[in-house]
């Protein structure tokens, strides 16, 4: 059964720093790999979504990393802003359906 | 071009009632999947429909259903609510089931008393 962690549950950070989000899944056959961020009280926005075959993906100052071997993916924020203080949560999806398995999420707070 | 939308909101139950909510997917958008969202769980996927026709069903009790219309709007329903059933009900929309990129509504607050 895959499982998703999210390691550290919480990060507080002055702004202008740069930052690594961690996720960790148990089982390496994943079909893809999705990072989310979610404000208080909205839905999810989908941020950056990885393949299985690929290694990262980049969206502006956001870099996401996936290494399928040891089960881990990094989101990397550079430059930080007060913006961008959310919860992020990383999501595992094991074959083309949508069941995504969502790891328990990084609440970040980025102080001005 | 309009987001997922959600209705209601928010909503308060008591126990024992049953509830619909209601998710209108993006224009275009054939398939659509609901997650419940509690501080205990996490994020948990329901069930996903596409072309009026459940493809996947997450690990819950059968008083979670849906459905699905013919214009892709969806519905859940949970039937003798309990108060675990507290939660955010968060619906996403993608183009069709090879598509990868979803789209999250604002979700709806169920609050079972």
């Amino acid at each position: 059964k895959q499982e998703v962690t999210q390691i550290p549950a919480a990060l507080s950070v002055p702004e202008g720093e740069n930052l690594v989000l961690n996720c960790s899944f148990t089982d390496s056959a994943i079909y893809n790999l999705q990072w989310f961020r979610q404000d208080p009280g909205k839905g999810l926005t989908s941020l950056l979504l990885i393949q299985s075959s690929q290694r990262e993906q980049t969206s502006g100052r956001l870099n996401a990393s996936l290494d399928k071997s040891s089960g881990r993916s990094t989101l990397y924020i550079a430059a930080s802003q007060p913006g961008d203080s959310a919860t992020y949560l990383c999501a595992v999806g094991m074959d083309s359906s949508y069941k995504l398995i969502f790891g328990s999420g990084t609440r970040l707070l980025v102080r001005p | 071009k309009a987001g997922v939308t959600q209705t209601p909101r928010y909503l308060i139950k008591t126990r024992g009632q049953q509830v619909t909510l209601s998710c209108s997917p993006i224009s275009g958008h054939r398939s659509v999947s609901w997650y419940q969202q509690t501080p205990g769980q996490g994020l948990q996927f329901l069930f996903e429909y596409f072309s009026e026709t459940q493809r996947n069903k997450g690990n819950f009790p059968g008083r979670f259903s849906g459905r699905q219309f013919s214009n892709s709007r969806s519905e859940m329903n949970v039937s003798t609510l309990e108060l675990g059933d507290s939660a955010l009900y968060l619906c996403a929309s993608r183009l069709s089931p090879s598509t990868d990129t979803q789209y999250f509504g604002p979700g709806t607050r169920l609050t079972v008393l």
